[in-house]
């Protein structure tokens, strides 16, 4: 089946430092994927958008790359502050207007 | 706060009832879906709609789930004869159309458990 993947393990970071979030997609190429923030109680809100053609894209201190070749995107957050904590999902169209998300991963940034 | 709003925020309700959420999405946008999210897990897709046409339903949408967008705007999820696997979070979101991929935004969710 066609599986986008996520470490459900949850990530400890210091302030101050970078996370990296890691998804991985198996048995598909997805022409697009999605990068949310998910606040507890509360909806995802959409970051980035990276095309399969796009090495790497940014905004402010977020940063998404797209390796076809490991079939993985990885999530950086630079100079992370406790504010960033947050679930993190991973997600792909599955149609033009479906989406099919990941289990997300927690990020906990420590001051 | 994207604009999505949805309401009860919070349903409690026993097993066999029936319970509606309503969601009011960006008023010009014309696709509006319904994603279920549980504990540890991203959300799921249910079904959307393009103005009033309900355009996909997922295979998790089973016989006792009905949605419905009457005029275009506003939806409701309904859900009857509730069971406690239903119990989750049920998010709205919509979108405007625009030829290629599109944004979609999310409400804050209604979070349902059925006791």
């Amino acid at each position: 089946s066609q599986k986008i993947e996520q470490n459900s393990e949850a990530l400890n970071i210091q302030e101050g430092k970078t996370a990296t979030l890691t998804c991985n997609y198996t048995n598909y190429s997805p022409a697009y994927l999605q990068w949310y923030r998910q606040d507890p109680g509360r909806g995802p809100v959409f970051l980035l958008l990276i095309r399969e053609n796009e090495k790497e894209k940014r905004k402010e201190r977020l940063k998404v790359t797209f390796d076809t070749t490991l079939k993985q995107s990885l999530f950086h957050i630079t100079a992370s502050q406790p504010a960033d904590s947050a679930t993190y999902l991973c997600a792909r169209y599955s149609s033009a207007s479906k989406i099919i998300f990941g289990s997300g991963t927690r990020l906990s940034i420590r001051p | 706060d994207t604009g999505v709003s949805q309401d009860p925020r919070h349903k409690i309700t026993k097993r066999g009832q029936n319970v509606t959420f309503r969601c009011d999405p960006i008023s010009e946008h014309n696709r509006l879906y319904w994603y279920r999210q549980t504990l540890g897990q991203g959300p799921e897709f249910l079904t959307y709609f393009q103005n009033e046409a309900q355009l996909e339903k997922s295979r998790l949408l089973s016989d006792r789930f009905s949605a419905e967008r009457p005029k275009g705007s506003f939806s409701t999820l309904e859900i009857q004869r509730t069971e406690q696997g239903d119990s989750a979070m049920y998010l709205c979101a919509s979108s405007l159309t625009s030829g290629g991929q599109e944004t979609q935004y999310f409400g804050p969710g209604t979070r349902l458990l059925v006791l």
